[in-house]
C-alpha cells in the first residue's frame, strides 16, 4: 500500500533562519507531488507541484522553493524565513490517471 | 483569483439531519471535482469525487451533485453524525494535473 511521510510534525524557527521540510512517498512510482500551505483561517493554497525528478512548478511568488531530487522525494526549502511563512504545510501525491490526492500528516511551522 | 469558492465558513446541523455543503467554481476547464474531510492537525482525506460528465455520485451517506451550467457542486451528508464534524474542502482538477482547493467549510454536527 502507498504511504506518505512528512516531517517534522511541528517546527518553531526564528525569522531569518533556513527551512527544509521533507516528504517521501512509498509504494508508488512516478507520482505527481505537491506542497500546500494552510494559513490560519484559510484554505489550502497550492505552492509547488512536480510531475517528475527535477521538474518544479511554482504557483505563487514567495520566499520558498522546492526540489525533487528523487522520484519519491519532495523538499520544501527557504534560505531565510519570514513571519508570514508560518502555517500548516502539507505534502500530497497523486498517481495519474487517478485524481484524488493523498496527504501527509502536515508540518506546523511557526516563525518567531 | 479564487477559482474554487466555498462561501460558507461554517455550518451547524443537528444529528440525523441532512448537511449540505456548497461550492462554486469559475474555471470551465475543470473536469473533476472532489471533496476532502480534514480534522485539526491532520492532512485532508479524500471523501468522494465526481467527473464533469456526471451530475451525481453517491457513496453511502455521501452524495455529490454537480451543476455544470451553474458551475456549482454540493455535498450532501444524510444522516449527519457527530463524527462528521470536521472541515470539508471542495477541490477541482483539470486533467488530474493539479488540484485547486476552496477555503473550506467547518461542519458542526450537534448530538
Amino acid at each position: 500500500s502507498q504511504t506518505i511521510h512528512q516531517w517534522p510534525a511541528t517546527l518553531v524557527q526564528p525569522v531569518g533562519s533556513p527551512l527544509s521540510l521533507e516528504c517521501t512517498v512509498e509504494g508508488t512510482s512516478n507520482p505527481n507531488l505537491y506542497w500546500y500551505r494552510q494559513a490560519a483561517g484559510r484554505g489550502l493554497q497550492l505552492l509547488f507541484y512536480s510531475v517528475g525528478i527535477g521538474q518544479i512548478s511554482s504557483e505563487v511568488p514567495q520566499n520558498l522553493s522546492a526540489s525533487r531530487p528523487q522520484d519519491r522525494q519532495f523538499i520544501l526549502s527557504s534560505k531565510k524565513l519570514l513571519l508570514s511563512d508560518s502555517g500548516f504545510y502539507l505534502c500530497a501525491w497523486i498517481r495519474p490517471p487517478r485524481t484524488e490526492a493523498f496527504f501527509g500528516q502536515g508540518t506546523r511551522l511557526t516563525v518567531v | 483569483d479564487q477559482q474554487v469558492k466555498q462561501n460558507s465558513p461554517s455550518l451547524s446541523v443537528q444529528e440525523g439531519r441532512i448537511s449540505i455543503l456548497n461550492c462554486d467554481y469559475t474555471n470551465s476547464m475543470f473536469d473533476y471535482f472532489l471533496w476532502y474531510k480534514k480534522y485539526p492537525a491532520e492532512g485532508p482525506t479524500f471523501l468522494i469525487s465526481i467527473s464533469s460528465i456526471k451530475d451525481k455520485n453517491e457513496d453511502g451517506r455521501f452524495t455529490v451533485f454537480l451543476n455544470k451550467s451553474a458551475k456549482h457542486l454540493s455535498l450532501h451528508i444524510v444522516p449527519s453524525q457527530p463524527g462528521d464534524s470536521a472541515v470539508y474542502f471542495c477541490a477541482a482538477s483539470s486533467g488530474g494535473f493539479k488540484t485547486i482547493f476552496g477555503a473550506g467549510t467547518r461542519l458542526f454536527v450537534k448530538a
